[in-house]
């Protein structure tokens, strides 16, 4: 099946210890994104890479830490920098067609601290 | 990019028709319109954008007016699996990374 993985679909992270969450896509999409959703809000963008071998940083990127060695994996470490790491972490990747560039999301981790 | 105003909550009936509206009054001249639900605990599904025409797709309807300041999302006959978080962004086509999604509108659609 074609689409974006996210694993795993819930992670727990004791205090103080990093963490990393998967994302990995097979739809051959160049762009990649990381938002952060905390309960009843919408989503806010952490970082975003638009080509291998880069990135920058969102709206809320402090805490955060993220690689693009490949073109399908984009993964996220959550430090014992962010104070406030519990919620609901959403992977997308993008490609742009014909002049358009829409957004596919994976199915999401959802983190608690302990 | 510019912001949305969306209601936070609408009530349907099933088998009617949903009409979400949204309000984008700082819309510049070369921004889309794009729609997206997420229903509980899963990723947001797009729905479909547009421009300044009226635009339809398998899934739903998009009316933006003619000073493009605001648009209505038309879920022709809702069903109850059209519960969800209704987020309505605007945005340079090729910049899906400015997307800005705010708070949504929760529909539910009730028997």
């Amino acid at each position: 099946d074609g689409g974006i993985t996210q694993s795993p679909k819930y992670l727990f992270r004791k205090e103080g210890q990093n963490v990393t969450l998967s994302c990995e896509q097979n739809l051959n999409h160049d762009a990649m994104y990381w938002y952060r959703q905390d309960p009843g809000q919408g989503l806010r963008l952490i970082y975003y890479s638009q080509i291998v071998n880069d990135f920058q940083k969102g709206d809320i990127a402090e805490g955060y830490s993220v690689s693009r060695e490949k073109k399908e994996s984009f993964p996220l470490t959550v430090t014992s920098a962010q104070k406030n790491p519990t919620a609901f972490y959403l992977c997308a990747s993008s490609i742009r067609t014909g002049g358009q560039e829409t957004q596919y999301f994976g199915p999401g981790t959802r983190l608690l601290v302990l | 990019d510019a912001k949305t105003t969306q209601p936070p909550s609408m009530d349907c009936a099933e088998g009617r028709a949903a009409n979400l509206p949204c309000n984008h009054s700082t819309i510049s001249g070369n921004e889309y319109v794009y729609w997206y639900r997420q229903i509980h605990s899963q990723g947001p599904q797009y729905i479909i954008h547009g421009l300044k025409n009226n635009e339809t797709n398998e899934m739903a309807s998009l009316i933006i007016t003619e000073d493009r300041k605001s648009s209505t999302l038309i879920l022709p006959h809702a069903t109850l699996r059209d519960t969800a978080v209704y987020y309505c962004i605007v945005r340079v086509r090729t910049n899906a990374g400015k997307s800005t999604f705010g708070d949504g509108t929760t529909l539910t659609v009730k028997p």
